[in-house]
């Protein structure tokens, strides 16, 4: 069964520094791979997403994250965090073969200090 | 401007008085799903539809009921809610249930008392 995980229920970073934000996921077979926001009191937005082709993928809102199949991951990245940064934000998977519904990850929140 | 529309936003009824959440999409999407996001659990999908009067279980269906009449409209019905169905919960439509981008509403707060 495929599952996702994420590192660290809540992040932290100064303004200005860099942004990472952990995705495993176990799957028998490669999967689609989100990013999506949750800023407060909205619904979740696609930040970017992996399906196939280029593993270095570019979003929204300058982040950017990097598929790598040995070490079945999707980390989250962005260069310089910024104070509207400040969301929850979720991993998700779904498989090529059965895709009939989206798993996603328990979320991380990040926080953005001045 | 492509948007998923929840009703009520934000709700709060006793334990046992049966309760609809409306959900639109103005996209023409065929799938579309209904998610509950509890504290350290993420998004749990309740159930979903692949296309009109196709509707399936998802990981967590017990106690919600939902029907697929029309393809924009996907409704969530508890029909004796408890107060462990206080929750947030939100909707979502896409393409395609795979490589596809889901659009989510803006969510319904529940509080079950």
């Amino acid at each position: 069964a495929q599952s996702v995980t994420q590192l660290g229920s809540h992040v932290s970073v100064s303004e200005g520094a860099l942004v990472l934000l952990r995705c495993n996921y176990s799957s028998s077979v490669p999967p689609y791979l989100f990013w999506y926001v949750q800023y407060p009191n909205q619904g979740l937005q696609l930040l970017l997403k992996y399906t196939t082709g280029a593993t270095l993928v570019k979003g929204i809102n300058g982040f950017e994250a990097e598929f790598k199949k040995s070490e079945t991951s999707f980390h989250l990245t962005k260069p310089s965090a910024h104070m509207s940064d400040a969301a929850e934000y979720f991993c998700a998977v779904t498989l090529y073969s059965s895709a009939s519904k989206i798993i996603f990850g328990s979320g991380t929140r990040l926080s953005i200090r001045p | 401007e492509a948007q998923v529309t929840q009703n009520p936003r934000y709700l709060i009824t006793v334990t046992g008085k049966k309760l609809t959440v409306t959900c639109s999409q103005n996209m023409n999407h065929e799938y579309m799903s209904w998610y509950r996001q509890d504290p350290g659990l993420g998004l749990r999908q309740i159930y979903y539809s692949m296309n009109v009067e196709v509707t399936d279980k998802g990981d967590v269906p017990e106690g919600y009921k939902v029907s697929r009449k029309e393809k924009r409209n996907f409704p969530l019905i508890l029909e004796s809610p408890s107060p462990n169905q206080t929750s947030l919960y939100f909707c979502a439509s896409s393409l395609s249930p795979g490589n596809t981008e889901a659009f989510f509403g803006q969510g319904t707060r529940l509080t079950v008392v």
